[in-house]
């Protein structure tokens, strides 16, 4: 099992340039979800996605667009960057019945000029 | 607001030094309470939940407890590859939503 994997790892980005990060799990899960990191603020939510075909936002959805096509991949799009995005983005994903964890992707490095 | 705070920020220990991490929440139903531990550019590791107050989990060196108020990642004689960040979660019920202390840094010295 490959648990979760994100794609790209590490990605220059120009302001108003648009990108999509690629989130997938091998878990069967059928929660998944978009996080960044950001120095002092600790892992904030972005989307998030109880199933196939369902998006919900998080705490900090603004300029982000997502998809939930396939069970097993979770897409974050970013039609229009801006500096302000520049941060670590982490998708996790977690089982809907019996134990609530969540499992973490290894990140995604983004810079916005 | 349901708020999660962890303290110290950061902590530096001798090796064999034992020590703990607090995270105190409020939430108006803890779901479960998760601590997780991430190493430098990488992603968090799941460790433990603990879902009600008294329950106690452990791990090697490590050990967490939980109260109604706060929970405590009790560390026994650590050694440098302990060193990492801890980063405390709550969930409350009725949503599927995480919510995430800033993390202690812990760096532990040969």
């Amino acid at each position: 099992n490959a648990g979760v994997t994100q794609t790209p790892k590490f990605r220059v980005l120009k302001t108003g340039q648009s990108m999509t990060l690629l989130c997938a799990q091998d878990m069967n899960h059928e929660y998944m979800y978009w996080y960044r990191q950001d120095p002092g603020m600790g892992l904030r939510l972005i989307h998030y996605s109880v199933g196939e075909g369902t998006t919900a936002k998080g705490e900090v959805p603004d300029g982000y667009n997502v998809s939930r096509l396939k069970k097993q991949n979770f897409l974050l799009g970013l039609e229009s960057a801006a500096p302000s995005q520049t941060s670590v983005y982490f998708c996790a994903s977690q089982q809907a019945t019996g134990g609530n964890e969540q499992y973490f992707g290894p990140g995604t490095r983004l810079t916005v000029t | 607001e349901d708020q999660v705070t962890q303290s110290p920020e950061a902590l530096r220990l001798q090796e064999g030094e034992s020590s703990s991490l607090n995270c105190s929440y409020t939430v108006s139903g803890l779901r479960g309470l998760f601590w997780y531990r991430q190493d430098p550019g990488k992603g968090p590791e799941f460790l433990f939940t603990l879902y009600s107050a008294g329950e106690e989990k452990e791990k090697e060196r490590l050990k967490a407890t939980l109260t109604k108020k706060e929970s405590f990642l009790h560390i026994t004689a650590p050694k440098p590859e302990d060193s990492a960040t801890y980063l405390c979660a709550v969930q409350e019920w009725g949503t599927y939503k995480y919510i995430f202390g800033t993390g202690t840094r812990l760096k532990v010295l040969a």
